[in-house]
Formats: C-alpha cells, structure tokens, sequence
C-alpha cells in the first residue's frame, strides 16, 4: 500500500495562474480531505468529501475547489492563486466504518504564490 | 465549535527525561476524540495516540500517555524517556464524534527540542 500520495511536493506560481494539487489514496477509504498549514496556526480545514460525488467545504474554503470522481481520488483546485495561499497543503483520508480513529495524512504540497 | 489551545510554543527537555504537552479544548460535543500528531523536520504528519471521551481509561502507546482529564478538559501528551528522535512539532487535535465525521481541529503545536 503507498498510503496516501500527494503530487507535486513543491510548487511555485505567479499570482493568477490556476493549478491543480493531486491527492490519490489505495486503502479504499470512504472519507478525504483537505488541509493547510501556516506558521503559527496548525492545520486547517479548506474541503472534505464524504464519499464519491459528495464534497462540503471546512474552515477556509474560499479559492479553492474540489471534486471526487472516484474513491480514490480528490483533487484541490486553485482557480486564481493569490500571495496568502503559499502555504503547506496536506491531504488526508480515513474510513470512518472501518473502527480505526487515525486519519492518515500524505507527505504535503508545499505551495509558494509570488 | 471546537477549540484546541496549545499554550507551550517551544521546549528544550534533556534526553532520557519525560516531557509533558498541554493541550486543552473546549467544545459542546457530547462525545468526541482527542489526538496527538507529530510533525519531524522532514514535514509529514504522524499519528502518535487517541482518547476517546467516554473511555474510561487513560491512552497509552508505547512511551506516549495521554493524561486526559475530562473536568478540566485536557488532553496533556506525556513522553517517557525521550530520546533525540522525539525532537519536531507535536499537534493535539480534536473531533466531534458522531456519524461520518471527521473533521479535525487542530491545535497551534508545540515544538519540542530534546537536548543531548
């Protein structure tokens, strides 16, 4: 199993390109998410999808967009980047039905926006 | 809403000594799950341990404990021993446990140092 896997690991963009970070899981987990880390403010919550065809928004949505397709996959979309989106992007999965209380997070996206 | 506070932003313990994080919350939920990550300088997060709030014992994971103490909610992660390895940021986390949830909230993190 490779786990949770998260393309690119770096990336830099010029103010107003679009860009599309890849988050694939193998361990068929029905539930995936998406996170941002900034200095001095932890993780926080940006979408999450339940299952496929079914996403919701968290704590700082606005810029971003998301989709699931397939169980495997959930994509995090920026539309226009912006300076404040440089951050740490992780992605996350878990099977809630499955009895185990880890969330099991991929190795980061780090996103730098000039 | 849910809160973490993690109050500690950076300790120095020396090597082999036991170190404890603090952590309290604050939320409404009637029964929730408390976390522990670790995040070493290589970036990726790493869980460490989990309590629920109905469990009627303390968690333990190998050298990790969690003293958790529901009047006063919180959520101290307790290290024995700590070794050269333990040095990286350490995050509490917490959910609202019913169906289909998992959204966490994370605290600040603490950054932990061991000294040799």
């Amino acid at each position: 199993n490779a786990g949770v896997t998260q393309t690119p690991k770096f990336q830099v963009l010029k103010t107003g390109q679009s860009m599309t970070l890849q988050c694939a899981q193998d361990m068929n987990h029905e539930y995936m998410s998406w996170y941002r880390q900034d200095p001095g403010m932890g993780l926080r919550l940006i979408h999450y999808s339940v299952g496929a065809g079914i996403t919701d928004q968290g704590e700082v949505p606005n810029g971003y967009n998301v989709s699931r397709s397939t169980t495997e996959d959930f994509p995090l979309r920026l539309l226009s980047a912006a300076p404040s989106q440089t951050s740490v992007y992780f992605c996350a999965s878990s099977n809630p039905a499955g009895g185990l209380n880890e969330q099991f997070f991929g190795p980061g996206t780090r996103l730098t926006v000039l | 809403a849910q809160k973490i506070t993690q109050t500690q932003p950076g300790m120095f313990v020396q090597e082999k000594e036991a170190v404890t994080l603090d952590c309290t919350y604050d939320t409404s939920d009637p029964s929730y799950g408390l976390f522990w990550y670790k995040q070493p300088s290589s970036g990726e997060m790493i869980f460490l341990i989990y309590q629920g709030s109905y469990d009627q014992q303390n968690a333990t994971e190998g050298r990790y404990s969690l003293n958790f103490q529901k009047a006063r909610k919180s959520a101290n992660l307790v290290i024995s021993a700590s070794q050269l390895g333990d040095s990286a940021m350490y995050f509490c986390a917490m959910r609202a446990i019913n169906f289909g949830n998992e959204k966490l909230t994370f605290g600040t993190g603490t950054r932990l140092t061991i000294i040799p």
